[in-house]
């Protein structure tokens, strides 16, 4: 099993261009995040998913579009990006939601993205 | 001031030593977690707690519900160790909308563990 697997792994865009992050996941789990790792700050969610078809908006959504149309994938897109999105994001998913006793979060490896 | 608050922020051990990370929370919580990052790599979990103590290896983890506390410790540590280990203590009671509960991250320990 793969795991988590993001795509892809280091991106550089200009200001302004769009480009999606593509997450998947062959643990046939029904909960997915996607967060943002900034240096000095602890990861923060930007969007998750409860189910095929659904997303909601976590802490820091602007800037960000989620879909998620099959199961074991979750894409994270960015309309027209900015510098303050430079960042590394991370996909993660799990079996049952945060606050259950099988809550565990897998993480993909993820993907360094720079804005200039 | 951050929900979640770790230290030491960075720590230097010699091969062999006993570490002791901690963390901090001032939210009500229903777990901890304790993850671990190498550099450049992946995040993963090590564990998942909401009292007493565990242990897997040669780390061991510890909840104190009352003083808001837990602290990952690693016995006999080795070069091997060395990461970056993450604090995260899941909300109580739920946020958005309950639809799922919030992951408060600490900003991580960067432990270096020198031969």
């Amino acid at each position: 099993n793969a795991g988590v697997t993001q795509t892809p792994k280091f991106r550089v865009l200009k200001t302004g261009q769009s480009m999606t992050l593509l997450c998947a996941q062959d643990m046939n789990h029904e909960y997915m995040y996607w967060y943002r790792q900034d240096p000095g700050m602890g990861l923060r969610l930007i969007h998750y998913s409860v189910g095929e078809g659904t997303t909601a908006k976590g802490e820091v959504p602007d800037g960000y579009n989620v879909s998620r149309l099959k199961k074991q994938n979750f894409l994270l897109g960015l309309e027209s990006a900015a510098p303050s999105q430079t960042s590394v994001y991370f996909c993660a998913s799990s079996y049952s939601k945060v606050g259950t006793g099988d809550d565990e979060q897998f993480f993909g490896p993820g993907t360094r993205l720079t804005v200039l | 001031k951050n929900e979640v608050e770790q230290s030491p922020q960075n720590l230097t051990a010699q091969e062999g030593e006993f570490i002791t990370i901690n963390c901090s929370y001032s939210v009500g919580i229903s777990a901890l977690h304790w993850l671990q990052q190498h550099p450049g790599g992946g995040i993963v979990s090590l564990f998942m707690l909401s009292s007493g103590k565990k242990k897997h290896g040669r780390l061991i983890a510890t909840i104190n519900i009352q003083e808001k506390h837990s602290s990952l410790h690693i016995t006999a540590s080795h070069p091997r160790d060395s990461a970056v280990y993450i604090c995260a203590a899941t909300s109580f009671p739920p946020y958005y909308g309950g639809a799922t509960n919030k992951l408060i991250f600490g900003t991580g320990t960067l432990l270096a563990v020198q031969p």
